[in-house]
């Protein structure tokens, strides 16, 4: 099976930048999704194919991915952005999430 | 725009099956897309549980394959889960999903389901 490696945890102050990494073997090689999920609510799509934003989604969030490392950034960080964030591939016919990472904002 | 609602009940006893059912709005389920299930269990991260094309096609979760079954009503615009033999370890929110190009562009708020007796 293929494994995507996320921190735990990713604290930042207002007003700041919060960079989120997703490492898996080759991940350079695969497209790369983001989500977005708060608590009680249904998770929301903010970058696709690795650098990509869906309609409605702030440009204060992108995204690259090179390696083994896929990287979301959320620039000008605001309280309404803490959520958990999950990284995702296609892989053997499946779809694979990352263990996730909790952003605070302090 | 479309939206998508699990329902379902919230108890289930262990080594029974797991029904849910997605309903869709806005959007005709036969006029495209895969049509997908994701669990979150308490405490752990979002996984996926398989998906299934309006003409039948499906793909499952390799861990989850043998206990699954997806299926799609295209007359009531719902789609369904079957997650047989459950146990506690299959306590989670379900959600369902409409997949397109291999990412999931809109969930449902999910469902809570409890295994046990």
């Amino acid at each position: 099976s293929y494994d995507l490696t996320q921190p735990p945890s990713v604290s930042v102050a207002p007003g700041q930048t919060a960079r989120i990494t997703c490492g898996g073997n080759d991940i350079g090689t695969k497209n790369v999704h983001w989500y977005q999920h708060k608590p009680g609510q249904a998770p929301v799509l903010v970058v696709y194919d690795d650098s990509d934003r869906p309609s409605g989604i702030p440009e204060r969030f992108s995204g690259s991915n090179s390696g083994d490392t896929a990287t979301l950034t959320i620039n000008r960080v605001a309280a309404g952005d803490e959520a958990d964030y999950y990284c995702q591939v296609w892989e053997s016919y499946s779809g694979v999430f990352g263990g996730g990472t909790k952003l605070t904002v302090l | 725009q479309v939206q998508l609602q699990e329902s379902g009940p919230g108890l289930v006893k262990p080594s029974e099956t797991l029904s849910l059912t997605c309903t869709v709005s806005g959007y005709s389920i036969s006029s495209g897309y895969y049509w997908a299930w994701v669990r979150r269990p308490p405490g752990k991260g979002l996984e996926w549980i398989g998906s299934m094309f309006h003409t039948g096609g499906t793909y499952y979760n390799p861990s989850l394959k043998s206990r699954v079954t997806i299926s799609i009503d295209t007359s009531k615009n719902q789609f369904s889960l079957q997650l047989s033999s459950v146990t506690a370890a299959d306590t989670a929110v379900y959600y369902c999903a409409r997949e397109g190009g291999n990412l999931l562009d809109s969930w449902g708020r999910g469902t809570r389901v409890t295994v046990s007796s």
